[in-house]
């Protein structure tokens, strides 16, 4: 089967730094999206890891490691623009459905 | 247009009724998707398309159909709808064939069966 876990709700300071975690099972691997969805609003992409290893994109960075099953998106000098929910989603080879995302981490960022 | 929209924007259904929502995208991608999210559950894929006249199933495929006559179309047809289809629905959409690619996310159709 797949599953995907994610902390479920996280806050943080204006200006900190956050690490959202994100572990998966599944049943073969192909690659991990972090997308950001703001409250009443559809997602949008931030990243996507098919190797091992920290991919930095401005604020955002997205980091894999396929041996353990795990996956993070830091955000560093946050604003409160991102308060949103981010959501992590794996393409798997085989089984039911090629990709699975998880239930989401909704970060509240706070003065 | 520009990008990808849908339609309609939120719809209130008698259980029993057929529905069809439609789903339009103008950037020439290859690979479409149909998700429904639900508070507590997230984004599960319901049917994708890699490429015109191509669909497979997602993660919830059941109660659903989908078509994909052209590159531009992905309607969604609900052929008898249940209370439990109520939910947000999102189309996107990829521009490679396959599923590795980023998503273009329409702004979603708020689908309530009574």
């Amino acid at each position: 089967g797949q599953n995907i876990d994610q902390p479920t709700e996280m806050t943080a300071t204006e200006g900190a730094i956050v690490q959202i975690n994100c572990t998966y099972q599944t049943s073969g691997f192909n690659g991990l999206f972090w997308y950001q969805q703001h409250a009443g609003e559809a997602p949008t992409f931030l990243s996507y890891n098919v190797l091992d290893g920290l991919e930095e994109k401005g604020r955002f960075s997205s980091f894999l490691s396929r041996s353990k099953g795990y996956s993070y998106l830091l955000l560093k000098e946050l604003q409160m623009k991102d308060s949103a929910s981010y959501l992590c989603a794996v393409l798997v080879i085989s089984g039911n459905t090629p990709l699975v995302f998880g239930k989401g981490t909704r970060l509240s960022v706070i003065a | 247009i520009a990008g990808i929209t849908q339609a309609p924007t939120s719809q209130i259904l008698a259980a029993g009724r057929r529905m069809t929502l439609r789903c339009t995208q103008d950037m020439r991608h290859n690979a479409m998707y149909w998700y429904r999210q639900d508070l507590g559950l997230g984004l599960r894929l319901i049917h994708y398309s890699n490429t015109a006249g191509t669909t497979g199933k997602g993660e919830v495929p059941d109660g659903y159909s989908v078509s994909r006559a052209n590159t531009d179309d992905f309607p969604l047809t609900l052929a008898s709808a249940v209370p439990s289809q109520t939910s947000v629905y999102f189309c996107a959409s990829s521009e490679g064939e396959g599923l590795d690619n980023e998503q273009f996310f329409g702004p979603g159709t708020r689908l309530t069966v009574l």
